[in-house]
């Protein structure tokens, strides 16, 4: 299975500020990565798809970049709705796996 | 609006059986492959298993394969996932999920399903 690495495990911020989570891939995934958000009581969110498209619906300040095996989540003017846990996931090749999880909280 | 509303979780015993439902509405559920993804307490996601758009094919992770099969009702925009033998490794919120060429644009808000004596 492809396993995927994300760092941090756990970010704090303040409203404003910028953030970036990486995701690396035990191998070469193309860019057939996925960008979760889970917030309690709410159904996941699917962010970015293919490694940079924004799902429709999500808001502008996040973006997706990378291929093969390094990606990198940008959220730019954290708003107070952004703090949640990140999940990425890999669709390269089955099963499908996800990394372990980014949980962003307000400094 | 997209709504996948799953049901069937609860409390079972090792070895026996429970089948998970989920219905969907708000778009049209033949046009879409599906996927059961799981979380255990405390842990991550998990990819469970996923079915094409008419149920001819059909993908789990090795750790369900032979106990757990996923099927679905386009009739009655209808996911399933009936688990036999179950495991305590296999408690977790069972969450029913539109699949879009492998990723997962639309999550249920989850079933828990607990396996413990």
């Amino acid at each position: 299975d492809v396993q995927m690495t994300q760092s941090p495990s756990y970010l704090a911020a303040s409203p404003g500020e910028s953030v970036s989570i990486s995701c690396k891939a035990s191998k070469s995934i193309s860019n057939n990565l996925a960008w979760y958000q889970e917030k309690p009581g709410k159904a996941n969110k699917l962010l970015i798809h293919s490694g940079s498209t924004l799902q429709s619906g999500t808001p502008s300040r996040f973006s997706g970049s990378g291929s093969g095996t390094d990606f990198t989540l940008t959220i730019r003017s954290l708003e107070s709705e952004d703090f949640a846990v990140y999940y990425c996931q890999q669709y390269n090749e089955y099963p499908p796996t996800f990394g372990s999880g980014t949980k962003l909280e307000i400094k | 609006e997209v709504q996948l509303v799953e049901s069937g979780g609860g409390l079972v015993q090792p070895g026996r059986s429970l089948k998970l439902s989920c219905a969907a509405s708000g778009f049209t559920f033949s046009d879409y492959y599906m996927a059961w993804v799981r979380q255990a307490p405390t842990k991550g996601l998990e990819w469970v298993a996923s079915i094409s758009y008419d149920g001819g094919s059909t993908y789990y992770r090795d750790s369900v394969k032979g106990r757990f099969t996923i099927s679905r009702d386009n009739a009655k925009s209808s996911l399933y996932l009936q688990m036999d033998s179950l495991r305590s490794e296999d408690t977790a919120t069972y969450y029913c999920t539109t699949d879009n060429y492998g990723w997962f644009a639309y999550w249920g808000q989850g079933t828990l399903v607990t396996v413990s004596s």
